[in-house]
């Protein structure tokens, strides 16, 4: 199965600033990746699919990028309500796979 | 709007099973491929199975193969889990979501979670 690692763990940062979220694929996933928002006691939102593309509702803030191993979500700059943990997810090859998530904390 | 809720999850004993459904409404289901996802309590998420918009094709995790059963019932608009010889390790919260459509790859939309708690 395809193992998806997020780094970091944790990022603490402050409102209004960039926040750079990592998924490596242990192998190519070619787009076939998503990001999520999840926050405590909430489901997870989606927020990027194949990915670059924001899904429905999803503000400007949010961008995807990346292709075959490497893929970056970028918050362009923090609003109170980003502060959650983050999840990667690739579709290419089954099983379906998540990664470890990054939380992004207020510093 | 598209909703997604889940029912059926509680407290069992290792070795019981339990079934869980999920509801859809707001949206055309029998187009669309459905997945069920959980998460144990303070972990990540682990994708557990998916079944085809008609219901020909269904895939599972090899944690919960050969005791796990998703169906659907497209007349209903209803997504169902069945959950044979339950484990302590099969402790989450489970959750539906539903697939974006081919070519795009993504959940879309995921209903509010049940509970399943598994301990003597």
């Amino acid at each position: 199965e395809i193992v998806l690692t997020q780094s970091p763990a944790t990022l603490s940062l402050s409102p209004g600033e960039r926040a750079t979220l990592s998924c490596r694929a242990s192998q190519s996933v070619s787009s076939q990746l998503a990001w999520y928002q999840q926050k405590p006691g909430q489901a997870p939102r989606l927020l990027i699919y194949d990915a670059s593309n924001r899904a429905t509702g999803i503000p400007a803030r949010f961008s995807g990028s990346g292709s075959g191993t490497d893929f970056t979500l970028t918050i362009s700059s923090l609003e109170p309500e980003d502060f959650a943990v983050y999840y990667c997810h690739q579709r290419s090859n089954w099983p379906d796979t998540f990664g470890g998530g990054t939380k992004v904390e207020i510093k | 709007q598209v909703q997604l809720v889940e029912s059926g999850g509680g407290v069992v004993q290792p070795g019981m099973s339990l079934t869980l459904s999920c509801a859809a409404s707001g949206f055309t289901f029998s187009r669309f491929g459905m997945h069920w996802v959980r998460q144990p309590p303070g972990k990540g998420l682990e994708w557990v199975s998916l079944i085809w918009f008609d219901g020909s094709d269904k895939n599972y995790a090899d944690s919960v193969k050969g005791r796990f059963t998703i169906s659907r019932d497209n007349s209903k608009n209803t997504l169902y889990l069945q959950m044979n010889s339950l484990r302590v390790e099969d402790t989450a919260v489970y959750y539906c979501a539903r697939d974006l459509i081919a070519p795009n790859y993504g959940f879309d939309y995921w209903g509010q979670g049940a509970l399943v708690t598994v301990s003597s």
